[in-house]
């Protein structure tokens, strides 16, 4: 399963809202996570389920979508989640397949 | 508090082999699916080998089938890769990841870099 995020760069402002997109390219139902990346650091689960908060994340990060389209959104953003974000299907595996990434910087 | 360590990694020349661990602590080790991930210099992540909680399922990344053996302690909450045959795309930062339900990567270790290059 290919899995297609766009787009590869978004510039949003502090306190701004930031929309990301993934696409299957076959249907997986909800079982897809989204990861953050920041640099030299190891990812970080974020949501999975499609729209589940991981442990720990807040609030403003909030996940949707099923099938083949979903979206990760951030509201009013902070300066910590400036970052690389990525998305990954679980539904067949193996193998376990992730999207190129969003790259979210500041505007 | 739980945490993955890798190790093992380092340069090596192509052809070569290495071999990779993965100190856990801070839950049941014995319970969790283990993998190994890898993400090269400025690119995206991808999934390398996966094994079951006691050894029964091994799984792997068609680019390193018949050239990478991952296996597992449970005794001493460790996860190895065993690595031969390496090649120049094999160059990437190394990481273990827990597989919460079979399925999403939480956490990660902090990632070992592996070099192949004469």
């Amino acid at each position: 399963i290919v899995m297609t995020q766009s787009p590869a760069t978004l510039s949003v402002s502090p306190g701004g809202r930031a929309t990301l997109s993934c696409r299957a390219s076959q249907f997986i139902h909800s079982n897809l996570a989204w990861y953050q990346q920041k640099p030299g650091q190891a990812p970080r689960l974020l949501i999975y389920g499609a729209s589940s908060r991981a442990t720990g994340i807040p609030v403003r990060f909030s996940g949707s979508g099923s099938g083949t389209e979903f979206t990760l959104t951030i509201s009013s953003l902070q300066s910590e989640d400036f970052a690389v974000y990525y998305c990954q299907q679980y539904h067949n595996w193996p193998p376990y397949t992730f999207g190129q990434g969003t790259k979210l910087e500041i505007k | 508090e739980v945490q993955l360590v890798e190790s093992g990694g380092g340069l090596v020349k192509p052809g070569g082999s290495l071999r990779l661990s993965c100190a856990a602590s801070g839950f049941t080790f014995s319970d969790f699916s283990l993998n190994w991930l890898r993400q090269a210099s400025g690119k995206g992540l991808e999934w390398v080998s996966s094994i079951s909680s006691s050894s029964t399922y091994i799984h792997y990344a068609d680019s390193v089938r018949g050239r990478f053996t991952i296996s597992r302690d449970n005794a001493r909450n460790s996860l190895f890769l065993q690595m031969s045959a390496l090649r120049a795309e094999d160059t990437a930062v190394y990481y273990c990841a827990v597989a919460v339900a079979g399925n999403r990567f939480d956490p990660w270790g902090q990632g070992t870099l592996v070099t192949v290059s004469s």
